[in-house]
């Protein structure tokens, strides 16, 4: 078993849908969650990072975290073309460790 | 406009040949991450540093490869010899400790050895 995984995808949503991607970690002592966005041919830019359990929002970006399930999922509302992207999920072991990502694809 | 910088972007090289690879962190980070990222492998982490000193650096391959930071402004990581397998898109990372692990990437660099 992967210490962190994703789904590979690709998902396909339509323009202006929600878009939820998730993540499961192996490591319940993991403290805090990373959601990385990649396009293709870039770096991965760091979208939002979360410690807690229960939401965070920024914008129409929204990280969940439940400890207990160990999962921590992004769900980006009113999609758009430029969304679509590569989303890494990381988790904090002291370093961080990363998911293999999902393609997400926004159809105009 | 602070930001991770990387030399070469590309390079082409042929199996074993030495390649170096450069990394300036962002002013003021005292973390420095090296990842290798490839298709069938995803994002993996190399070694890392913090202040300079060499943390973890075990999912590097000993035998061929080392990373170095001369000073807080250079990272370095060397391949000798290089393998065609050793083509990849190498990142290096910079944070500040005790901010969460925050990581933010540089351009890469494209390794392709022949």
């Amino acid at each position: 078993q992967k210490e962190v995984e994703q789904n590979s995808g690709p998902l396909s949503v339509p323009e202006g849908a929600i878009a939820s991607l998730n993540c499961t970690y192996s490591d319940r002592g993991s403290q805090s969650f990373f959601w990385y966005r990649q396009y293709s041919g870039k770096s991965p830019e760091l979208i939002m990072f979360i410690y807690s359990n229960g939401d965070k929002e920024d914008g129409r970006f929204t990280a969940q975290l439940n400890k207990a399930s160990q999962y921590v999922s992004l769900l980006i509302r009113d999609s758009q073309p430029s969304d679509s992207a590569t989303y890494l999920c990381a988790v904090n072991r002291g370093k961080l460790i990363f998911g293999q990502g999902t393609e997400l694809s926004v159809k105009p | 406009d602070a930001r991770v910088t990387q030399t070469p972007r590309d390079k082409v090289t042929e199996m074993g040949q030495e390649v170096t690879m450069r990394c300036q962190p962002i002013l003021g980070h005292n973390t420095v991450f090296w990842y290798r990222q490839t298709m069938m492998q995803g994002l993996e982490l190399l070694a890392y540093f913090r202040n300079r000193a060499p943390l973890d650096d075990s999912g590097m391959p000993k035998d061929r490869f080392s990373a170095e930071m001369p000073d807080a402004t250079l990272a370095t990581l060397k391949i000798q010899p290089s393998e065609p397998r050793d083509s990849a898109v190498y990142f290096c990372a910079s944070g500040l400790a005790g901010h969460g692990n925050e990581q933010f990437f540089g351009p890469g660099t494209r390794l392709t050895v022949l």
